[in-house]
């Protein structure tokens, strides 16, 4: 079951902030976000696990809410660094070999 | 950290080929890989997983017979796209958990651009 992203995309000015949310119609065991850049393959940002954690790295934080089954990523004060195409990936085991299952993204572009 | 290494990052082929995409664990053992293709401008579509020792699983409406994947040691998973055609042109990536990492990050290589002419 695909987690279903929103916004599909958005436009930043430098500065700026954005959310982007990621949610699923099935229980979840940890959320994963990605950022990927034209061209490039995804890189790992965050992981949220079960428990209604947050987390934090600098101006990029996200939320799990594991009874609304939903995640949210926060990015503030943008950075022109920071466009591209936002993945959140869900997970609904912890068996090792699970694999992701990702959302259509979230094409984010920061402007000058 | 955990280091994923895919190879060719690129390939051109004629249609009707056969290629080959190898993706290893670099400093980590890999009991299980998965393998996602991305179309231009959409999401990682999950393949099959790839499990060592064993057959690979495949997902609903990928085709086995033509994406043979092959999982002999547990640093070293192979994709094979046999009788390629334009309309398997894709982005392919491999990825994998380090056992033991206890955060279950997935880590990706780096994508093997495929265009079938």
């Amino acid at each position: 079951q695909q987690p279903v992203q929103s916004p599909q995309a958005v436009i930043l000015r430098e500065g700026e902030d954005a959310v982007i949310n990621c949610s699923s119609s099935k229980a979840l065991y940890s959320v994963h976000w990605y950022r990927q850049k034209h061209g490039e393959a995804p890189v790992f940002l965050m992981i949220l696990l079960k428990g209604g954690e947050q987390k934090g790295h600098e101006k990029i934080s996200a939320s799990f809410n594991e009874k609304k089954q939903q995640s949210s990523l926060y990015l503030t004060a943008s950075q022109l660094s920071y466009s591209g195409t936002y993945f959140c990936g869900t997970e609904r085991g912890n068996s090792g070999n699970t694999p992701l299952v990702f959302g259509k993204g979230t094409r984010l572009s920061v402007i000058a | 950290g955990a280091v994923v290494s895919q190879h060719p990052s690129w390939v051109i082929c004629k249609s009707g080929t056969s290629v080959k995409i190898e993706c290893r664990s670099l400093d980590f053992q890999a009991t299980t890989m998965f393998w996602y293709r991305q179309f231009p401008k959409q999401s990682l579509m999950l393949m099959a997983t790839s499990n060592e020792g064993s057959k690979a699983t495949y997902e609903q409406g990928v085709e086995k017979d033509k994406f043979l994947i092959n999982h002999a040691s547990l640093t070293l998973s192979t994709l094979t796209v046999t009788s390629a055609h334009p309309e398997d042109s894709s982005f392919y990536i491999c990825s994998a958990r380090a056992v033991g990492s206890g955060a279950n990050v997935l880590t990706f290589g780096a994508g093997s651009r495929l265009t079938v002419l």
